[in-house]
């Protein structure tokens, strides 16, 4: 079946430290690729997303490139915040979404110190 | 206010009790999602419902009973729980198309079983 694979953390970074989060995927075909965020307290948000190969999605300074060849949807951000503080999460989903719904990574805590 | 709304925030039940997690969205959205949330754990689809109708339960215990009555509303009924299903259980929605624009998700409900 679907797997998600990212590194757990805690992951802690100096602030305007750059930042990468690895996410590497196993699944058929070419599923759409995400990464939400979880704030302490809170639910999932969307942060940004990548529906087919060399995509590349963007939002807050976050962005991720969709690498088919390497199955990877690695996250990065030029110069991290103290509100960047949180746990984010990679996922996929197959094209018709449907049953098998999201398939997410455990999570990666980062935590930055000012 | 991510426009799924999940009540209550926060739940203490006993073995024995009987309780209901509710999910509310007004997105339009026709595809709604429980998940489990646990720590150290990767989220787990315990439930789908499409156009109101369940698509999955993803062999989930008999003691979690969703229920669906229409599309913009979502309940989980716990009864019977174990310590073990004390965690996040968060509610989540989507468009028909929820591989593309991805899900929205609730704050959660933290529940704890004693």
């Amino acid at each position: 079946g679907d797997s998600v694979t990212q590194m757990e953390g805690p992951v802690t970074l100096s602030e305007e430290a750059f930042l990468t989060i690895n996410c590497t995927y196993t699944a058929t075909g070419y599923p759409s690729l995400f990464w939400y965020v979880q704030y302490p307290g809170e639910g999932l948000q969307l942060l940004l997303k990548a529906t087919k190969a060399d995509d590349k999605g963007s939002n807050k300074g976050f962005e991720a490139t969709y690498r088919k060849e390497t199955t990877s949807f690695h996250l990065e951000k030029g110069s991290v915040q103290v509100s960047d503080s949180a746990v984010y999460f990679c996922a996929l989903i197959h094209s018709g979404g449907g049953a098998d719904g999201l398939t997410f990574g455990k999570g990666t805590h980062l935590i930055i110190q000012p | 206010e991510t426009g799924v709304t999940q009540t209550p925030r926060h739940l203490v039940m006993g073995m024995t009790n009987k309780k209901s997690l509710k999910c509310e969205q007004h997105l339009g959205h026709n595809a709604m999602y429980w998940y489990k949330q646990s720590a150290k754990k990767p989220l787990e689809l315990m439930f789908v419902y499409s156009l109101e109708e369940r698509v999955e339960n993803n062999s989930v215990p008999s003691r979690f009973s969703p229920e669906c009555p229409n599309s913009s509303h979502l309940f989980l009924h716990l009864h019977t729980l174990q310590p073990e299903d004390s965690a996040l259980y968060l509610c989540a929605s989507s468009p028909g198309d929820g591989d593309y624009y991805g899900y929205t998700f609730g704050s959660g409900t933290r529940l704890t079983v004693v």
